[in-house]
This record gives C-alpha cells, structure tokens and sequence, in this order.
C-alpha cells in the first residue's frame, strides 16, 4: 500500500521568499511521484514528476522536485515565490505497475504575501 | 483543443437519489479515471477505464459504479446518496493506461448532499 504526507496544511511566504513544500512518500516498489497545483474551483494541473532517471525534476513555472530515496521525500520548491503561485498543492504517489492511479496527500495551501 | 470536459459543473441533491455525472475525455485519450475530493482532502481514487473496460477500483461502495462509452466518454453513478458523498467529482483522461503519461483533470462537478 502507498502513502503520502505533506507537512504543513498551510504554508506562508513572502513574494520573492524560497518556497519550500514538503512530502513524503511511502511505497513498497519504486514508486512514481508527482507534484500536482490546483487553483480554486479549478482541476490539477501537473507541475512535474519524477519516473526514472535524473532525481532532480525540473517543472513549469519554476518548480522543481528532488526524489530522496534515502529519505523518502519528494519536496517541491521554487526559488522565489510570486503571487500568482497561491494555490493548493498535492503530492502523488503511484506505484510502477498500477495503471492511472495516483495516491494523493491532502495538499498544502500555499498563501504568498505582497 | 477542448480539454476535459466535465457536466453538470454544480449539484444539489438529497439522500437516498441518485446522480450521474459525465465527462468527456480529451480528443484521442483513451483512459478515463475518477477521483473524488472531499473539501480539505485530497482526490481519492474511484474508477479506472481504459479501452472501454475497468482497469481499476478504489476502495469504495457498490453504490459508485462507471462505463465507458465506445467514444471514450465516460459516466459515474452514484447510488442512495448519503451526506459523506458531498464532494468534488474529478474525471481525468490520458492517453494510455500508465501512469507515466500525464493525467489532464477536468473542473469537476461539485455535488452537495442534503
């Protein structure tokens, strides 16, 4: 069975601070993982996921991941936070040999002040 | 290009009806899942379907059950609605049946139980 734990339902920044989301992942086969953004009243959008390969996965506007094998995690960050990336981020988990299904974590609202 | 369309966007209804939810997957996807979100949750897995058979089931009732349609386009059913099935109903569609390919999420339909 997979798991994923975001720490911290909110997280505050100031525009132009370091954005620093964390996840942590639980999976008994190499697992898949994926950063998801979702705007209000809106669906997910990828931001980016690591398969295999290269550990430190670049995303869109800006984001990027790093798959700690050792540690389990899969944080996200961003080296400087503007407004327009307030929103809701989730954390997925998939297994290697499952089909479409992702395990998600119950998401980290990131608020960005002026 | 269309992304994925989903209808109806919000409803109301009371325990014990029934819903049926639609969605219409990108052109030339294949792959229908649906996932449900509890506000302050992240999506939880339903239903799977790739090529017009169920490839997956999460872990809820037999009141929820789904098809495909021979145009890809899917429904998902909920029987004797309770309150706890108050949620965000998200479809997504990819291409194929893994999950290295990118899931695209449509808007949801927001239902509410009374």
């Amino acid at each position: 069975a997979q798991s994923v734990t975001q720490l911290g339902s909110h997280v505050s920044v100031s525009e132009g601070a370091l954005v620093l989301l964390r996840c942590n992942y639980s999976s008994s086969v190499p697992p898949y993982l994926f950063w998801y953004v979702q705007y209000p009243n809106q669906g997910l959008q990828l931001l980016l996921k690591y398969t295999t390969g290269a550990t430190l996965v670049k995303g869109i506007n800006g984001f990027e991941a790093e798959f700690k094998k050792s540690e389990t995690s899969f944080h996200l960050t961003k080296p400087s936070a503007h407004m327009s990336d307030a929103a809701e981020y989730f954390c997925a988990v998939s297994d290697q040999a499952g089909y479409s299904t992702l395990t998600f974590g119950k998401g980290t609202m990131l608020l960005v002040s002026p | 290009d269309a992304g994925v369309t989903q209808s109806p966007t919000h409803l109301i209804k009371t325990r014990g009806q029934h819903v049926t939810l639609r969605c219409s997957p990108i052109s030339g996807h294949k792959s229908v899942s649906w996932y449900q979100q509890v506000l302050g949750q992240g999506p939880q897995f339903i239903f799977q379907y790739y090529e017009k058979e169920e490839r997956g089931r999460g872990n809820f009732p037999d009141r929820f059950s789904a098809r495909q349609f021979p145009n890809y386009s899917s429904e998902l059913n909920v029987n004797a609605l309770l309150l706890g099935d108050s949620a965000l109903y998200l479809c997504a569609s990819s291409a194929g049946q893994g999950v290295t390919g990118e899931l695209f999420f449509g808007e949801g339909s927001r239902l509410t139980v009374l």
